[in-house]
């Protein structure tokens, strides 16, 4: 079965820094777009943005544009999610998902993560 | 910013059948999907490209689209249904996604 393996719980004061993982099956890795999206305690579902590890061709949200960084390493088929200086307004659960580019714009996920939760607090 | 918009709640007896809607202004010319997500699992994807059904996904789920609006529908529904629908499109560019607020689906 085809998985996304998502790193576990995290939890970090404001300022700290913190990267999660994404780790996807090999054979595909290099040839799909991985995306990550939140979801903050009782909230909607908000597209982070999305990375193609082949090329790092890497495209984010206006929303989260200079907030996190998403990058990945295809040696070892892992995407990533980056914070420099957490906020508490951060604490959410984040998913990673494949991401299906349809006619070369957009993107819809077709199989996800089962989520990293990181709760910031001081 | 584009917005879908999504009432937040439904409510349907078991067996009935279950209409969510989504509406966007771009949703004449982007695709829509839909998105069952149940609290402590990945979010599933039941609808793509409007109507289609990835495999797995029962035949009860199916989607339509008229105008700026889309519409998961739900026959026959069963306790097991109950969890938040999103629908998930893209702007007009194809530049950015956006998901719907979600609507919370109860099964009476």
């Amino acid at each position: 079965e085809v998985q996304l393996v998502q790193s576990g719980a995290e939890e970090r004061k404001p300022g700290e820094s913190l990267k999660i993982s994404c780790k996807g099956p090999p054979y595909s890795f290099t040839s799909s777009w991985i995306g990550w999206v939140r979801q903050r305690p009782g909230r909607g579902l908000e597209w982070m943005g999305v990375i193609y590890p082949g090329d790092s061709d890497t495209r984010y949200s206006p929303s989260f544009q200079g907030q996190v960084t998403i990058s990945a390493d295809k040696s070892i088929s892992t995407a990533y999610l980056q914070w420099s200086s957490l906020k508490t307004s951060d604490t959410a659960i984040y998913y990673c998902a494949r991401s299906i580019s349809v006619g070369g714009v957009a993107w819809y996920f077709d199989l996800w993560g089962r989520g990293t939760l990181v709760n910031v607090s001081s | 910013s584009y917005e879908l918009t999504q009432a937040p709640s439904e409510s349907v007896s078991p067996g009935q059948t279950a209409r969510i809607t989504c509406s966007g202004d771009a949703l004449p010319k982007q695709f829509a999907y839909w998105y069952q997500h149940k609290p402590g699992q990945a979010p599933v994807l039941v609808i793509y490209k409007d109507r289609e059904r990835p495999s797995g996904i029962p035949e009860r789920f199916s989607g339509s689209s008229s105008g700026t609006t889309v519409t998961l529908s739900i026959s026959g529904v069963q306790a097991e249904d109950e969890a938040d629908y999103y629908c998930q499109s893209a702007d007009s560019s194809g530049d950015y996604v956006v998901f719907g607020g979600g609507t919370k689906l109860t099964v009476l």
